[in-house]
């Protein structure tokens, strides 16, 4: 298994675009989790999946963030309109749950520049 | 409500010197503990966790854990610090499988040679 695959790696957009961060889990992992890390507040939990169903999204900060998971090899997380201050390093982490945390994979990151 | 707290952004030890990190929690139920590291660029890779079995739990790499329930802490150790081991460390806590994970703010680590 290839690992975790988020694109694109880095991101560099102007202040209203939209943005799409894209995640490819692994496969048979049943729980999907998006991250922003910054300096400023570190990691936050955005949101999470359990078998495509959003479980948590008291994470996204406002209403420009929505996040799909249209089945178990794909997940988006959408930022429109995108502001500077959505700068940061999106994660996506893959787990499978029935292991125990056992399984757990976290993707190499989006960096998002937003201009 | 699951919180951890590490002690110490930043953190220097000598190359073959004792490491350290500190990681105390908050948790109202019996909590599941974990530790990773980040190198730069990365994602964070999973070094061990706890999940009530073994207080002391080892992990890749050379390092293990503690979990002290009456101290609630879930320090870091490893005996010989190698330069390889120069990251970022981050604790984690979660109330059970299937619930979101709290991280600490980081640890820094520098192994001066």
């Amino acid at each position: 298994d290839a690992g975790v695959i988020q694109s694109p790696r880095h991101e560099v957009t102007e202040m209203g675009q939209e943005v799409t961060l894209r995640c490819k889990p692994i496969s048979g992992h049943d729980y999907l989790f998006w991250y922003r890390q910054t300096m400023m507040r570190g990691l936050e939990l955005l949101i999470y999946f359990n078998n495509n169903v959003p479980i948590d999204d008291s994470g996204m900060p406002e209403d420009r963030f929505s996040a799909k998971m249209p089945n178990a090899s794909f997940s988006t997380l959408k930022i429109q309109p995108s502001e500077p201050r959505d700068s940061a390093v999106y994660f996506c982490a893959s787990i499978q749950g029935a292991t125990g945390f056992d399984e757990q994979f976290f993707g190499p990151g989006t960096r998002l520049t937003v201009l | 409500a699951q919180s951890v707290t590490q002690l110490g952004s930043h953190v220097s030890v000598s190359e073959g010197a004792l490491v350290l990190l500190r990681c105390n929690y908050s948790s109202s139920v019996p909590p599941y503990l974990f530790w990773y590291v980040q190198y730069p660029n990365q994602g964070l890779q999973l070094l061990l966790k706890y999940t009530s079995a073994a207080t002391l739990v080892k992990g890749i790499n050379g390092f293990e854990a503690e979990f002290k329930k009456s101290e609630t802490s879930f320090h870091l150790t490893k005996p010989s610090a190698h330069m390889s081991d120069a990251a970022e460390y981050f604790c984690a806590v979660s109330r059970s499988a299937g619930n979101q994970f709290y991280f600490g703010t980081g640890t820094s680590l520098t192994v001066i040679p």
